[in-house]
């Protein structure tokens, strides 16, 4: 397809367990960012990518969480040891480099931890 | 300090009339880019309209425009001649920074459209 993809769109897991998070941009964007975004609330910055470098992981809320790409292209947000608080729907978005630099955002992997 | 704040958690507009949807943001950065996103309930955010810092006019975009009010640190979103599907969540955002990548998001606005 031709806009951002990300998987799984829905997981649900136990408190404790490991998550991994797919994100497939637009080809040829460059940049790639991760948001949280909770119920009634804004996206949350967590991480951006620059080619496959982590440029600004200041988002990150603890150690828990990490995330990838390692060939510059699809990221991997993985989330060990997951609580409650880390039910939200996490969004991925690519842009290219240039231009206005828009965001096109994938529709999300809604993550429910019990 | 908040970089993007918005006032108001839910607006309601009859169909076919114009509604403004408030912004503002903060930034000490002179070089600077602000978004409006659109968030059906289907959830996917997607980008409405684009203003520039140096841009000298307000931008527009079909029935979307931007009105920048950059003394004021304003960016309100304009929709004219709203119809039902305008109903959503609406989100500021900014990207600032040398090398803009910090990209910061407001509250949002719950917009209902009444028919």
């Amino acid at each position: 397809g031709a806009g951002v993809s990300q998987t799984p769109s829905n997981k649900v897991t136990e408190k404790g367990k490991y998550v991994e998070l797919r994100c497939d941009p637009i080809s040829g964007h460059t940049a790639l960012y991760w948001y949280r975004q909770s119920l009634g609330q804004g996206p949350e910055f967590l991480i951006y990518f620059q080619g496959t470098g982590a440029a600004d992981d200041s988002g990150l809320p603890n150690d828990r969480f990490f995330a990838v790409r390692p060939e510059g292209s699809v990221s991997t947000l993985k989330i060990q040891r997951t609580e409650r608080g880390d039910s939200a729907v996490y969004l991925c978005a690519s842009s290219l480099s240039g231009g206005t630099g828009e965001l096109f955002f994938g529709e999300g992997s809604r993550l429910t931890v019990l | 300090a908040q970089k993007i704040t918005q006032t108001q958690p839910g607006m309601f507009v009859q169909e076919k009339e114009a509604v403004t949807l408030d912004c503002t943001y903060d930034t000490s950065d002179p070089s600077y880019g602000l978004f409006w996103y659109k968030q059906p309930s289907s959830g996917e955010m997607i980008f409405l309209i684009y203003q520039g810092s140096y841009d000298q006019q307000n931008a527009t975009e079909g029935r979307y425009s931007l009105n920048f009010q950059k003394a004021r640190k304003s960016a309100n979103l304009v929709i004219s001649a709203s119809q039902l599907g305008d109903s959503a969540m609406y989100f500021c955002a900014m990207r600032e920074g040398v090398d803009f990548n910090k990209f910061y998001f407001g509250s949002g606005t719950k917009l209902n459209v009444k028919p």
